[in-house]
């Protein structure tokens, strides 16, 4: 069973500084992993999302990169700033429902503020 | 992106009563719909999955008869929490794969149970 882990759990950090949020996985033979941003009471937003074939994925200030065979990713956030402040989770795909769709398993989440 | 939306966002309703929750993908069709549940400070935890045409799939602890998952249609999936105590307060919130297996998430169901 996938089992998927992020660290650190918490972060705080002031304005401006780059970070680099990580989330490890046990089985490599994944179909996609994704990040996520989620803030209080509210849904999940999708950031980034890496085929398995591919490297690495950028938007903006995020960057995401996946590496298989080590079973890691990691969420790089460029020029941080208070408005970053939320949780971002990190989810693996794997096998497939009846219906043919992936089975997301989710990482507990990095909680992160950033302060001015 | 694709657009999944989820009402009611938050529902206040009192021991015995049933709640439905629905969720709609609006821009795309979604033959699986996935419902988690979200404990204060804590991660998803998958409740069930549903499957248009078919029986939901429920995960292990999760009780069928008190959450009833319909998927009417390729857009709507429903949550009802039947008979609803206290203790299914909580955070409920659904998602949708899209094209390329992205998922969408629905904005979120406050249930507060008096």
């Amino acid at each position: 069973k996938q089992e998927v882990t992020q660290i650190p759990a918490a972060l705080s950090v002031p304005e401006g500084e780059n970070l680099v949020l990580n989330c490890s996985f046990t089985d490599s033979a994944i179909y996609n992993l994704q990040w996520f941003r989620q803030d209080p009471g509210k849904g999940l937003t999708s950031l980034l999302l890496i085929q398995s074939s591919q490297r690495e994925q950028t938007s903006g200030r995020l960057n995401a990169s996946l590496d298989k065979s080590s079973g890691r990713s990691t969420l790089y956030i460029a020029a941080s700033q208070p408005g970053d402040s939320a949780t971002y989770l990190c989810a693996s795909n794997c096998g497939t429902t009846s219906g043919g769709s992936y089975i997301p398993t989710f990482g507990r989440g990095t909680s992160l503020i950033v302060h001015p | 992106g694709a657009v999944v939306s989820q009402h009611p966002s938050r529902v206040i309703c009192k021991s015995g009563t049933s709640v439905k929750i629905e969720c709609r993908s609006l821009d795309f069709q979604a033959t699986t719909m996935f419902w988690y549940r979200q404990f204060p400070k804590k991660s998803l935890m998958l409740m069930a999955t549903s499957n248009e045409g078919s029986k939901a799939t429920y995960e292990q602890g999760v009780e069928k008869d008190k959450f009833l998952i319909n998927h009417a249609s390729l857009t709507l999936s429903t949550l009802t929490v039947t008979s609803a105590h206290p203790e299914d307060s909580s955070f409920y919130i659904c998602s949708a794969p899209a094209q390329a297996g992205e998922l969408f998430f629905g904005e979120g169901s406050r249930l507060t149970v008096l």
